[in-house]
C-alpha cells in the first residue's frame, strides 16, 4: 500500500529564515510525487512536481529514492509562504494520489 | 486555475436532510475526484470516476453516492446527512497522469 508521511503538522520560522518541509514516502513501484499549497480558505494549488524539477516561488523538492523522501525547501522564507503545504504520491490506477495530512508552515514577521 | 466550479460554495442544513454538491468542468478530463478535508486528517478521498457512469468509492465512502451522467458533470449526494459530515468538500479533475487540479470547494454544516 502506498502512504505519505509529512511528520510537521505545523511548522513556525521567520521571515528570511531557511525552511524545509518534510515529506517520506512508501511506495514499490515507480513514484509520481507533487507538492499542493493551500492559502487560508482557498482552493489547492499544485505547487511543484518532482518530474518538472522547476523551482516554483522559490521552494525546490529533490526526490530521494534512497531515501523514500521528497522535501519542500526554500532558502529564504517570506510572510506570503504562511499557508498548509500537502504532499501527494501518484503511481497507482489511473490518476489518484494519496496525500499527507499535511503541514501548515507559519512564516513570522 | 483549471476550469472547475462546486455549487453551492457554502450550505447549511440539517441532520437527516438529503444534500447533494455539484462539481462542473470545462476541460473534458476523464477523472474526477471527491475529497472532504478535515483538520487533522488532511484530505480524503470519498469517490472518484474514471469517466461517465463510472465510479468507485475513495476510503471513506460510507454514507455519500456519485453520479456522473455527463463528462463535465461529477455529483455527490448525502442521502440523510449527519453532523460527521461537516466539513469543506473539495472536486478535482485530472487527465493522465496526475496531477489533480481543484475546485474553490464547498463548506457544508449540518446542524
Amino acid at each position: 500500500a502506498q502512504r505519505v508521511t509529512q511528520p510537521e503538522k505545523l511548522l513556525s520560522v521567520f521571515k528570511g529564515a531557511p525552511v524545509e518541509l518534510k515529506c517520506n514516502y512508501s511506495y514499490s513501484g515507480s513514484p509520481e510525487l507533487f507538492w499542493y499549497v493551500q492559502y487560508s480558505r482557498q482552493r489547492l494549488q499544485l505547487l511543484l512536481r518532482h518530474i518538472s524539477r522547476e523551482s516554483i516561488k522559490g521552494f525546490t523538492a529533490d526526490l530521494n529514492k534512497g531515501e523514500t523522501s521528497f522535501h519542500l525547501k526554500k532558502p529564504f522564507a517570506q510572510e506570503e509562504d504562511s499557508a498548509m503545504y500537502y504532499c501527494a504520491l501518484g503511481g497507482t490506477s489511473g490518476s489518484r494520489l494519496t496525500f499527507g495530512e499535511g503541514t501548515q508552515l507559519t512564516v513570522n514577521p | 486555475d483549471a476550469g472547475i466550479t462546486q455549487s453551492p460554495r457554502h450550505k447549511v442544513t440539517e441532520t437527516g436532510t438529503p444534500v447533494t454538491l455539484r462539481c462542473h468542468q470545462t476541460e473534458n478530463h476523464r477523472y474526477m475526484y471527491w475529497y472532504r478535508q478535515d483538520p487533522g486528517h488532511g484530505l480524503r478521498l470519498i469517490h472518484y470516476s474514471y469517466g461517465v457512469k463510472d465510479t468507485d468509492k475513495g476510503e471513506v465512502s460510507d454514507g455519500y453516492s456519485v453520479s456522473r451522467s455527463k463528462t463535465e458533470d461529477f455529483l455527490l449526494t448525502l442521502e440523510s446527512a449527519t453532523s460527521s459530515q461537516t466539513s469543506v468538500y473539495f472536486c478535482a479533475i485530472s487527465g493522465t497522469p496526475p496531477p489533480q487540479f481543484f475546485g474553490p470547494g464547498t463548506r457544508l454544516t449540518v446542524l
